[in-house]
């Protein structure tokens, strides 16, 4: 069974401050994909950045980066100069290729609040 | 591009009603989901199909079904609504997983907020 854990229910950051979202997993598939969603207060998910469990370099999108940690099982997101628009529950997913049931295993979240 | 369609975006019910929620999808994806989002619960997956003819459960499908009516329509069916049923409702499309390849994000539909009282 996957398994992802968020461990920050809430985050205050200062604007243009950078911000580190925990994420660590577990699975015990060889081959997966870990996933950043952002769902902004008018309630939609939004695709932000994606790691490969083969990837050896780290995904980067812009502002946003995943620290991979493969060892430790953790994928860290990292917004670098945080914005207000920044506001929002960010979710940590898994997919995996194992041949089990499909589609996304989510954390918790994270609610992330920019401060002026 | 409409991406992921979901209808209704509200929807009250009495306990014991019926209902069912209607999504498409026009980006060609074989694999169709339906999950739920709970305060402080994250999404938690109910079915999933991945393609069309084929449902299964997911992590929760008690007091629900699903029909994949073709490969662009998936939808979710309360044959008796009960109060732990109110949630939000999201449906997504997705890429198939091929071999070692999972880089395929998923799209969201916009979420059907459902309260059953």
């Amino acid at each position: 069974a996957q398994k992802i854990t968020q461990t920050q229910p809430g985050m205050f950051v200062q604007e243009k401050e950078a911000v580190t979202l925990d994420c660590t997993y577990d699975t015990s598939d060889q081959s997966y994909g870990l996933f950043w969603y952002k769902q902004p207060s008018s309630g939609e998910m939004i695709f932000l950045i994606y790691q490969g469990s083969y990837d050896e370099q780290n995904a980067t999108e812009g502002r946003y980066s995943l620290n991979f940690q493969k060892a430790r099982k953790s994928a860290n997101l990292v917004i670098s100069a945080s914005q207000l628009g920044d506001s929002a529950m960010y979710f940590c997913a898994m997919r995996s290729a194992g041949g089990g049931a499909d589609g996304l295993t989510f954390g918790k979240g994270t609610h992330l609040i920019i401060q002026p | 591009n409409a991406g992921v369609t979901q209808t209704p975006k509200f929807q009250v019910l009495k306990t014991g009603q019926s209902m069912t929620l209607q999504c498409a999808q026009d980006m060609n994806h074989n694999s169709m989901y339906w999950y739920r989002q709970d305060p402080g619960m994250g999404l938690r997956l109910i079915y999933y199909s991945a393609s069309e003819g084929t449902t299964d459960k997911g992590e929760v499908p008690n007091g629900y079904n699903v029909s994949r009516l073709n490969k662009r329509e998936f939808s979710l069916r309360l044959e008796s609504a009960a109060p732990s049923q109110t949630s939000v409702y999201f449906c997504a499309s997705s890429e198939s997983v091929w071999g070692v390849y999972v880089n395929t994000e998923a799209f969201f539909g916009q979420g059907t907020r459902l309260t059953v009282v």
